[in-house]
């Protein structure tokens, strides 16, 4: 049963391209999470999503972020026109139902860096 | 006021020693509660669940508090590999899960 598997595991972009981060779910969860984590602080929520579904963005930033959960295939959270700041770990989590009622699983994350 | 706060540390413990990490949180209608490890540029891996009447599972206990709105994290014995990060988790309102920044723990031989 594989994990959370989020790819690429490494993405370097040039300030002002698009960067793509995949997250394909555990095999029967249908929520999916997505956190930031900047170098040496802790992870910040930013998007739940069901499939279809946004539930909650409140962590997103207004601008250039977006997340989607389509019915078929992963979970993309899509950066425009990344800036220096945009560099981060960025971690997608997992449950089978909503994360007050069971634990999330995480992916190893990607590490975003802008150039 | 930060949503759940801890302390940063780092904590230098010896090999054997006993080391308690606390956090808070500001909203009284949290609903549950976990510890989640993150060792170095790894993904965080859930430790523990806290529940009301508090928990053990091995060297390590957790417990709540609700009218202080605070959780503990209690290591006994610590070992090498329990260098790591500890994070506290808050799920509140449903779904939105809120974590610390997490305590940094180093144990040394």
């Amino acid at each position: 049963n594989a994990g959370v598997m989020q790819n690429p595991r490494h993405l370097v972009r040039r300030r002002g391209q698009e960067a793509r981060l995949r997250c394909s779910p555990m095999k029967g969860h249908s929520h999916v999470y997505w956190y930031r984590q900047l170098p040496e602080e802790g992870l910040k929520f930013m998007v739940y999503l069901q499939k279809e579904n946004i539930i909650d963005e409140s962590g997103m930033p207004k601008e250039r972020f977006s997340a989607e959960f389509p019915k078929e295939g992963p979970s993309i959270l899509r950066i425009q026109q990344v800036v220096r700041g945009d560099s981060a770990a960025y971690f997608c989590a997992s449950s089978p139902s909503r994360v007050t009622d069971t634990e999330a699983f995480f992916g190893q994350g990607t590490r975003l860096t802008v150039v | 006021r930060k949503e759940v706060e801890q302390d940063p540390g780092p904590f230098n413990v010896p090999e054997g020693a006993t080391v308690a990490f606390n956090c808070t949180y500001s909203n009284s209608a949290s609903q549950s509660f976990f510890w989640y490890r993150q060792d170095c540029r790894k993904e965080p891996k859930l430790l523990m669940s806290v529940y009301s009447s508090g928990n053990e599972d091995g060297r390590f206990t957790a417990q709540l508090n609700r009218a202080s709105q605070y959780i503990s994290l209690l290591i006994r014995d610590s070992k090498l590999s329990d260098s790591a990060t500890y994070l506290c988790v808050v799920n509140k309102e449903g779904f939105k899960t809120i974590f610390g920044a997490g305590t940094r723990l180093f144990v040394k031989a």
